[in-house]
């Protein structure tokens, strides 16, 4: 039921930038929603790693760093880390029949 | 630090009901104006929202869900809970508690709830 489209997979390797995109429409991040990302590991719970488009949580390293334009957004890994080999999904508010929140549909990243 | 910890049963049988808990620590459920969320994930798919509660027990659901389900809160012992009726296979998942404010900023682990004959 995810409205919200991440590709299946990205990959780098260590050192590397990568960029994981959120394609939405225009009732959920076109409308102006607020994007949020989560890192994932199995068997753990989810971990919040960018809310309201930009903005980082304290504890959550510099090298992530979130953007959002028109129906979408992105989420940058720089410096990418043997640790930041998970899953990663993004997460907005949809004003049509989907229901309040969204989630993307995730991203795996594997560091090489 | 606050934690969250889903409880319940790990088989159901098809048309019964789920049940889950999800118990709260580190934080008042009845204080802060959160929201309070099911967020479930089937394997190999993506997450997806069944609902929330607030401290003075008013729910949201997912559209698709509603039918279905109930969140309710016991403030007394700081846990909130799903229920899931009618189940089939389709709602063999994970399923997260979390809490929800402007964002999902706490998660408990997930429960892996099995619906099986």
């Amino acid at each position: 039921q995810s409205v919200l489209t991440q590709p299946p997979s990205v990959s780098g390797a260590p050192g590397q930038r990568v960029t994981i995109s959120c394609t939405g429409s225009s009732s959920n991040i076109g409308a102006g929603f607020d994007v949020h990302w989560f890192q994932h590991l199995p068997g753990t719970a989810p971990r919040l790693l960018i809310y309201g488009n930009t903005n980082r949580p304290s504890g959550v390293p510099d090298r992530f760093s979130g953007s959002k334009s028109g129906t979408s957004a992105s989420l940058a890994i720089t410096g990418l880390q043997a640790e930041d080999e998970a899953d990663y999904y993004c997460q907005s508010y949809d004003s049509s029949l989907s229901g309040f929140f969204v989630f993307g549909t995730g991203t795996k990243v594997t560091v090489l | 630090q606050v934690q969250l910890q889903e409880s319940g049963p790990g088989l159901v049988k098809p048309s019964q009901t789920l049940s889950l808990t999800c118990t709260v620590s580190g934080a008042s459920i009845s204080s802060g104006n959160y929201y309070w969320s099911w967020i479930r994930q089937p394997a190999g798919k993506g997450l997806e929202w069944i609902g929330r509660i607030y401290t003075s027990g008013s729910t949201n659901y997912n559209p698709s869900l509603r039918s279905r389900v109930t969140i309710s809160v016991d403030t007394s012992k700081n846990q909130f809970s799903l229920k899931l009726n009618s189940v089939t296979a389709a709602d063999t998942a994970v399923y997260y508690c979390a809490r929800y404010r402007l964002n999902f900023d706490y998660w408990g682990q997930g429960t892996l709830v099995t619906v099986s004959s």
